[in-house]
């Protein structure tokens, strides 16, 4: 398995307040991607890093942001949480190589309820 | 616009019977495509993986099948055990420039009965 581990693995939190979720891996891949996983609606892209300092948005990125300041560690923050971001947070993480290896690798996951 | 597509949210077969789980995407620039498994409380698990220059790929009990003209790809598990059961995702890329970037289904739930 890829050594990729998320923290804190559950958290409940209030609307209002920041969260910042953490991701980190030890497997020197250069690609790592944050999803939420919600009921209905699979598994949707926030936020990815193609480097360190190198983010871009995806699919869902609204009231989120994120910080890569080291290759090992990608984190995650809600400025100011909401209830519609209760959620699933997933982190994965590719090594983005030439040829078929567009494989990501996912972390254990983050539950967090904003109440 | 939902570009990959899982229309069957769940699935129930028999141990020891063929489950066939089904993908559809609408983006002519996906060329890989893969399975994820997913048990509650765990992340997704890459299962096996297909480039768009194949048509089948196998890995012991799990076979896809990729019909690039139908823009379909299946997941077959031969014979099924009620150790698969979980949600099974299907996810598309397409190389070039994409930044690895995977769209994923919605998901089908497998249910193997004993």
């Amino acid at each position: 398995d890829a050594g990729i581990t998320q923290s804190p693995r559950h958290k409940v939190t209030e609307t209002g307040t920041p969260v910042t979720l953490r991701c980190h891996q030890t497997e020197n891949h250069r690609y790592m991607y944050w999803y939420r996983q919600d009921p209905g609606h699979g598994l949707r892209l926030i936020h990815y890093s193609y480097g360190v300092k190198d983010t871009d948005k995806g699919e869902v990125s609204d009231g989120y942001s994120v910080s890569r300041s080291k290759t090992e560690d990608f984190l995650l923050t809600l400025e100011s949480a909401t209830s519609s971001q209760t959620s699933v947070y997933f982190c994965a993480i590719s090594p983005g190589l030439a040829g078929d290896t567009d494989t990501q690798y996912f972390g254990p996951g983050t539950r967090l309820t904003v109440l | 616009d939902q570009q990959v597509k899982q229309n069957s949210p769940s699935l129930s077969v028999q141990e020891g019977r063929i489950s066939i789980l089904n993908c559809d995407y609408t983006n002519s620039m996906f060329d890989y495509f893969l399975w994820y498994k997913k048990y509650p409380a765990e992340g997704p698990t890459f299962l096996i993986s297909i480039s768009s220059i194949k048509d089948k790929n196998e890995d012991g009990r799990f076979t896809v099948f990729l019909n690039k003209s139908a823009k379909h790809l299946s997941l077959h598990i031969v014979p099924s055990q009620p150790g698969d059961s979980a949600v099974y995702f299907c996810a598309a890329s397409a190389s070039g420039g994409s930044n690895y970037k995977l769209t994923f289904g919605k998901g089908t739930l497998l249910t193997v009965n004993p």
